[in-house]
């Protein structure tokens, strides 16, 4: 199992562009997060998933959109780029067991630059 | 507003000491907290504690709930260089959905 995988690992943007950042994982699980991760600041929840076709915001959502047309993927759009949305983007998922288990796994994060 | 605050923010020890990171949480809905590692990249998984207050081990490490003080603690024995990190604590506030609040992060470095 590859588990969570994203791309790309570095991207630098300009002011105003737009892109996508891409998140796949092949653990068939039903829940997956994007997070935000800003110099002594933790990680902020951005979009979240708890399935396909069902996608909802989380702390920080503005100046982004998410998709989820099947289990696997869970792609994060950034419009209209802003030096605020440079950060450490890091995309999570989890299985949602029975029981209460709420381990999420990482992959291991896109580092994006708007400048 | 659902908060979660680490202490210290930093701390530098050296090899073979203890330490002890910290972790209260204010949230309206606790269901679970867990303990990451981050390494320069992705966050690992450490611990999940509930309000049971077991207390969870693996090798140097442990970590505790208290529900009374609304936090938790890290220990970390005998620190090597490897375990030079970032440490995250994460809140569960909702259970249907798995959502986290994580904290600031506990930058520990560990000099030989």
């Amino acid at each position: 199992n590859a588990g969570v995988t994203q791309t790309p690992k570095f991207r630098i943007l300009k002011i105003g562009q737009s892109m996508t950042l891409q998140c796949t994982q092949d653990m068939n699980h039903n829940y997956m997060y994007w997070y935000r991760q800003d110099p002594g600041m933790g990680l902020k929840l951005i979009y979240y998933s708890v399935g396909a076709g069902i996608t909802d915001k989380g702390e920080v959502p503005n100046g982004y959109n998410v998709s989820r047309s099947t289990t696997e993927d869970f792609p994060l759009r950034l419009e209209l780029a802003a030096p605020s949305q440079t950060s450490v983007y890091f995309c999570a998922s989890r299985g949602g067991l029975a029981g209460g288990w709420y381990e999420q796994y990482f992959g291991p994060g896109t580092r994006l630059t708007v400048t | 507003e659902d908060k979660v605050v680490q202490s210290p923010l930093s701390l530098v020890v050296h090899e073979g000491d203890t330490v002890t990171l910290n972790c209260s949480y204010e949230v309206t809905n606790f269901r679970s907290l867990l303990w990451y590692k981050q390494e320069k990249k992705a966050p690992t998984f450490l611990f999940m504690l509930t309000s049971s207050g077991i207390e969870k081990k693996s090798g140097r490490l442990s970590s505790i709930l208290d529900k009374k003080e609304l936090s938790s603690i890290l220990n970390i024995t005998a620190t090597q260089t490897g375990d030079s990190a970032i440490y995250l604590c994460a809140v569960v506030v909702s259970s249907n959905t798995g959502k986290l609040i994580f904290g600031q992060g506990t930058t520990l470095q560990v000099k030989p």
